[in-house]
């Protein structure tokens, strides 16, 4: 099946640092990504779904300045924390969209811990 | 608006106790519904994909079916390694986002 991969799977960092997490689909191409974040106990809430070559489209009550989205290329998205506080703590998982079946394959998640 | 309700909350089962999860769900011309197994710490891992009412999808201990209004995942004689949140995701159209629900924490005990 279609592969999703992040990077990093975790990361510790200072509160005022800024954070890039990568998310890259290995197999196909994905014009449409979607980022997503995951508190403990709770389902999955979209941030912002991203599309290559255009701005991404942020959720209601999502700071678009805080959350920087990428989309640069049909195989790579990037969401950078910037500025992060503690609670910005949380798991944040990516999903690609295939554009030739419209499925959505998952990333495995990014663990942040802000100190 | 879009809604995914999913029941029970929590369920725990023992070691060969079959039971089903509830997904119900209210949306504006349902393209696809989603089952998603996502265990602690890693991103969801695709189940299945149901499409219209009646369609129904195995897969090993797992069974899938659809209504007009809910969806139910079955699992027959289930191991401890099924234990996991069960996830179910609702997408309204093409190019649509997933709508997911609260998940299911299913615990199955040797």
């Amino acid at each position: 099946g279609a592969v999703v991969s992040q990077h990093p799977s975790w990361v510790i960092c200072k509160s005022g640092t800024s954070v890039k997490i990568e998310c890259r689909s290995l197999d196909f191409q994905a014009t449409t990504m979607f980022w997503y974040r995951q508190f403990p106990k709770q389902s999955l809430m979209l941030m912002a779904t991203s599309n290559e070559g255009s701005k991404a489209t942020y959720e209601q009550g999502v700071e678009k300045d805080k959350f920087l989205i990428n989309h640069a290329s049909l195989t790579l998205s990037t969401l950078t924390v910037t500025s992060a506080h503690p609670e910005d703590s949380s798991f944040y998982i990516c999903s690609a969209r295939d554009e030739s079946t419209y499925e959505q394959y998952f990333g495995p998640g990014t663990r942040l811990t802000v100190t | 608006e879009d809604q995914v309700t999913q029941s029970p909350e929590a369920l725990r089962l023992q070691e060969g106790e079959s039971s089903s999860l509830n997904c119900s769900y209210t949306v504006s011309g349902l393209r696809g519904l989603f089952w998603y197994r996502q265990d602690p710490g890693k991103g969801p891992e695709f189940l299945f994909t149901l499409y219209s009412a009646g369609e129904e999808k195995e897969k090993e201990r797992l069974k899938a079916t659809l209504t007009k209004k809910e969806s139910f995942l079955h699992i027959t004689a289930p191991k401890p390694e099924d234990s996991a949140t069960y996830l179910c995701a609702v997408q309204a159209g093409y190019g649509q986002n997933f709508v997911f629900g609260p998940g299911t924490r299913l615990s199955v005990l040797p």
